[in-house]
Order: C-alpha cells, then structure tokens, then sequence
C-alpha cells in the first residue's frame, strides 16, 4: 500500500537550518508531483512547497521562499526539505504528501504521519 | 492568493442527522478546457493527518463511505455527510488545488451534539 514516512523533525534553535526527508513506497514516486504541508499546534493546515514528478518545477509559500528548498531523488524514493534560518513560526508538524497523477494541480492523495519540527531558544 | 473561507466555525449535529459544511473561494476554481472544479474535502480526526475525502468537488475517493458527498462550482461549494456516525467526528478543510499557493480554509469542527 501507498506510504510516505517523515524523518528528521527535532528542537533546533533560531536561525539555524534542519533537513526533512521522506521516505515513499508502494506507488510509482517518480510519476506524482510531491508536497509538503505543515500544521502549527492546534492551528490549520499550511501548503509549503511543492516539486513536479522530475523535480523541475518547484513552488514554495512566500512564508518560506528563500530559506526552505524542496527536492526529490527519484532513484531512491525520497522526498527533502531543506529548511535555513529557521523562526519560532516555523514550528509545526510537516508533512509529506503525495500528489494526483499527471499534474501537479491535483488533490493531495496521500498523507505521511508528520515529523515534529519545533523551533526554540 | 485564493482565500477560502469555510462555514461555519463549529458544528453540532444528532447521530444519523444531515451536517452541510460550506465553503467559498475568493475567485472561480472551474478551469474551463476540462470542465473540473479544483476544490477537495478533507477528514482530520485528533492525533491524525488529514485525509482525502473528496476531490474535483464532487469525485468520492476510493473507500469513502457515501454519506458523504460534495457539491457546489464555480465558488461555492459543500460537503455534506448525510448521516452522522459517532466516527465522523473530526475538523474538515476545503483546499484549493487551481494554483499555487495552494491553500486550505480554516476547518470546520463537528461534533455530536
């Protein structure tokens, strides 16, 4: 069956830089367009960032734009995040997500579990 | 950036009742060469990731139980569960998939009342 699994999350301090990964299984990854969406404790859901099946197109939030880089390695199923100077408001649950086959404006089809990422002096 | 505001904030709804949540979005989410509104409908219990309910507004997703439904085009739209079950209890947010950034309403809770 489809999964998607986080890794990375932890306690870092402000204005340093933390790496996210996901590991993907059970479906063609180098076919679906991938997203990551974080949720702040007891807040709504944020869109990220989002990569096109071969990773040559890539949109982020303006929220983000400049210190977080998305990426994917399609020879070994693996989604990233690469976050940088990173703010007390980047606190959140991030998660990978599996887009629509065939366009990268599609329902987000599959859910990770989340990776904590808490940003605190 | 399309806004999506969802209504109403909170819902309390009898086992077996009807629970209609309403969404709009801040332009039309119908692209016209395909005819498809790019509006999905997803279920967050506590403690879990959302899932995918309903996508192209009205398209159930494989294994969704067919009380539910969605609704609605252009920029308005609705999700309705026609008979409440004590495990439908969860937040639902509407997102817009029409382009980047790719946005979501604030979610609607229902609960048992």
């Amino acid at each position: 069956q489809v999964q998607v699994v986080e890794s990375g999350g932890g306690v870092v301090q402000p204005g340093t830089s933390l790496g996210l990964s996901c590991a993907a299984s059970g479906f063609t990854f180098s076919r679906h367009p991938m997203h990551w969406v974080r949720q702040a404790a007891g807040k709504g859901l944020e869109w990220v960032a989002l990569i096109s099946y071969d990773g040559s197109n890539k949109y982020y939030a303006d929220s983000v734009e400049g210190r977080f880089t998305i990426s994917r390695d399609n020879s070994k199923n693996t989604l990233y995040l690469q976050m940088s100077f990173l703010r007390a408001e980047d606190t959140a649950v991030y998660y990978c997500v599996k887009g629509y086959l065939g366009t990268s404006y599609g329902p987000f089809d599959s859910w990770g579990q989340g990776t904590l990422v808490t940003v605190s002096s | 950036d399309i806004v999506m505001t969802q209504s109403p904030d909170s819902l309390a709804v009898s086992l077996g009742e009807r629970a209609t949540i309403n969404c709009r979005s801040s332009q039309s989410l119908l692209y016209s060469p395909n005819n498809k509104n790019y509006l999905a409908w997803y279920q967050q219990k506590p403690g879990q990731p959302p899932k995918l309910l309903i996508y192209w507004a009205s398209t159930r997703e494989s294994g969704v139980p067919d009380r539910f439904s969605g609704s609605g085009s252009g920029a308005d739209f609705t999700l309705t569960i026609s008979s409440l079950q004590a495990e439908d209890v969860a937040v639902y947010y509407c997102q817009q998939y029409y382009g980047t950034p790719v946005t979501f309403g604030h979610g609607t809770a229902v609960e048992i009342k």
